[in-house]
Order: structure tokens, then sequence, then C-alpha cells
């Protein structure tokens, strides 16, 4: 079995601010991770994702994600936020290659960007 | 097609109804879920299709869901006597089978709304 905790429904920043978007999982065998994000009316785009190798995964818009295994954790971080990156982010777990359970999501963190 | 395509985008139904949501795959994936996203909750698995094995239906909530997929091309989702619980965006994804570059490709989802 396997699950995924998004810490904080909303998560609200300034522009030019860092973002810190949490994610903690639990699987019983080495995860695939992935972070997804989701703009109004849209379907999931996929941001980043950590399968093997470097543990510190570079993906799209400027945004990155460290894998921690000690920690369990996934956490999606981005130097400077800019007003575009409003959007939902989902982070989820594989633990059969993408087999049948497929990817475990998280509730999301909706990204708030003041101005 | 360039991406996984889901029809219609919006669907307003009378609860009761039967609905049926469509999902046109990447060419050449073998493989298909559909996942159910209720508003602001996170994902939800439904149903898996890899190849011409047999569907993982685990995720289906009730006997009024269910879904067909012919070889490796369209899928359907098909809710019977619609309940306003129904109401989420369905979302279909596919994937080029299983393995360490496996991703899931999102389409951007039906609305269905039940009235």
């Amino acid at each position: 079995a396997q699950s995924v905790t998004q810490l904080g429904s909303h998560v609200s920043v300034s522009e030019g601010a860092l973002v810190l978007l949490r994610c903690n999982y639990s699987s019983s065998v080495p995860p695939y991770l992935f972070w997804y994000v989701q703009y109004p009316n849209q379907g999931l785009q996929l941001l980043l994702k950590y399968t093997t190798g470097a543990t510190l995964v570079k993906g799209i818009n400027g945004f990155e994600a460290e894998f921690k295994k000690s920690e369990t954790s996934f956490h999606l971080t981005k130097p400077s936020a800019h007003m575009s990156d409003a959007a939902e982010y989902f982070c989820a777990v594989s633990d059969q290659r993408g087999g049948a359970d497929g990817l475990t999501f998280g509730k999301g963190t909706h990204l708030i960007i003041q101005p | 097609g360039a991406g996984v395509s889901q029809s219609p985008s919006n669907k307003v139904t009378e609860k009761g109804k039967d609905v049926e949501l469509r999902c046109d795959p990447i060419s050449g994936h073998t493989a298909l879920y559909w996942y159910r996203q209720r508003l602001g909750q996170g994902l939800e698995f439904l149903i898996y299709f890899q190849g011409n094995s047999a569907p993982d239906k685990s995720g289906l909530p009730s006997d009024r869901f269910s879904a067909e997929r012919t070889g490796e091309s369209v899928s359907t989702l098909t809710i019977q006597r619609t309940q306003q619980e129904d109401s989420a965006v369905y979302l279909c994804a596919s994937s080029l089978g299983v393995g360490v570059e496996w991703e899931a490709f999102f389409g951007q989802g039906t609305r269905l709304t039940v009235v």
C-alpha cells in the first residue's frame, strides 16, 4: 500500500519569494515520485519525477524537488515565485512502476501568488 | 493524436440518467487509467487497462460504474443512474506500459455535473 500526504491545502507566497510545497509518502517498495501541476480547467501536467539515480531532480518552469529517503519526503521548491505559478500542485507516488495501481495522489496544494 | 483526448469536456445531466465519457489515449500507449477528482480533493483511482489483460476494476466505487476499452484504443467510462455525488472531473491518463521511464499523460478531463 502507498499513500501521500501534502502538508497545507493552500500555500500563499509573494511574487519573487521562495516556493516550498511539502510532500511525504509511504511505500512498501522503493517509490517513483511525481509532481503534477493543474491549471484551472485543465488536466494534469508533469512537472518532474524521481525514478532512480540523482535525488535532486529538476523540472519545468524552474521547479525542483529532492527525494529524501530517510525523511520519506519529496518537497517541491522554486527559488522565485512568478504569478503564472498560481495553480494546484499534486504529489504522487507509484510503487509498481506504473502497474495496476498507477499513481496514488495527495489531496493537492493550491498555490497562491501575492503581487 | 498528440495527447490524450477526452470528450465531452463538460457534461450536465439529470439525476438518474446514464452518462458515457470517452477517452482517446496517445497512440501506442498500452496502459490506460481513469481517475475521479472531486472538488477540493485529490485524484481517486477508478480503473486500469493494460493491453489485452483483464482490467483492474478495484477502484470503481459502485456497480453503477463500468468501463470498456477496445484493444489499445478508445475507452469509455459509463455511469448508470447518476447521483449528485458523482459530480466530479473525470480524468483519463495513458502510458507506455511499465518500466523505469514510466510516465502517465493526462487528458484535460470531463467535468460532470449531476443536477
